[in-house]
């Protein structure tokens, strides 16, 4: 079975400090990896997937797959980072079936 | 371009209630994903409809939840008799064609059972 796990309810740093939100994740085979984000009063929206590799709003992401992890890091935190942040596994390299971590809530402190 | 609708945003039914939940996804989305939120536990998939069609039920939690999407367009998921550990929070979300494309969330819907 999957699971993802998210060690950290509450993460605080200060503006400007660099921010790394943890998630492991276990699962037998080669599972996509995705971080959404959902800001106060809006929808869950996907952040970023592991596959396109990209740099979303300064967060960049690696799959470690020896540590099985997918931790989200971004080097200078602004405030506006401040939300729920959930790391997610598809097993089908899909949107099918995601699987969700619990969450950890990012607050950035001006 | 709209995004995914749910109704109603907020539901506080006593247990024993039925509570209708209705999920408006993205035009052309044949994707259509049920998830839920309960208390301090993580967002856990329920079901995936591809058109009107079932093609993953496996998360439902037991047979007095039946979601339906008739038509291929909106999709309703019912709990019939609800139970206080039904409360929690319902997303829908939506992809277009293949399943590989993004999935977008609606806002939710809260519900209470008292």
């Amino acid at each position: 079975a999957q699971r993802v796990t998210q060690p950290e309810k509450l993460l605080s740093v200060f503006k400007g400090a660099p921010v790394e939100l943890k998630c492991n994740y276990s699962y037998s085979g080669s599972p996509e990896l995705f971080w959404y984000v959902q800001y106060s009063r809006q929808r869950l929206q996907l952040l970023l997937r592991h596959i396109s590799r990209e740099s979303i709003k300064g967060f960049t992401a690696d799959l470690n797959k020896g540590e099985t992890s997918f931790h989200l890091k971004k080097p200078f935190a602004q405030e506006e980072d401040s939300a729920m942040y959930y790391c997610a596994l598809s097993p089908s390299g899909g949107y099918q079936k995601v699987t969700f971590g619990t969450g950890t809530k990012l607050q950035v402190i001006p | 371009e709209a995004g995914v609708t749910q109704f109603p945003s907020h539901s506080v039914i006593e247990k024993g209630q039925t509570v209708t939940l209705r999920c408006d996804p993205i035009s052309g989305h044949d994707n259509l994903y049920w998830y839920r939120r309960v208390m301090g536990k993580e967002i856990k998939f329920l079901l995936h409809f591809v058109k009107e069609s079932k093609q993953d039920e496996s998360g439902m939690p037991n047979n007095r939840f039946l979601a339906e999407r008739t038509g291929g367009t909106y999709s309703t998921l019912k709990v019939q008799p609800a139970e206080l550990e039904d409360s929690g929070v319902y997303f829908c979300a939506s992809s277009q064609d293949n399943g590989r494309d993004e999935a977008f969330f609606g806002q939710g819907t809260r519900l209470t059972v008292v």
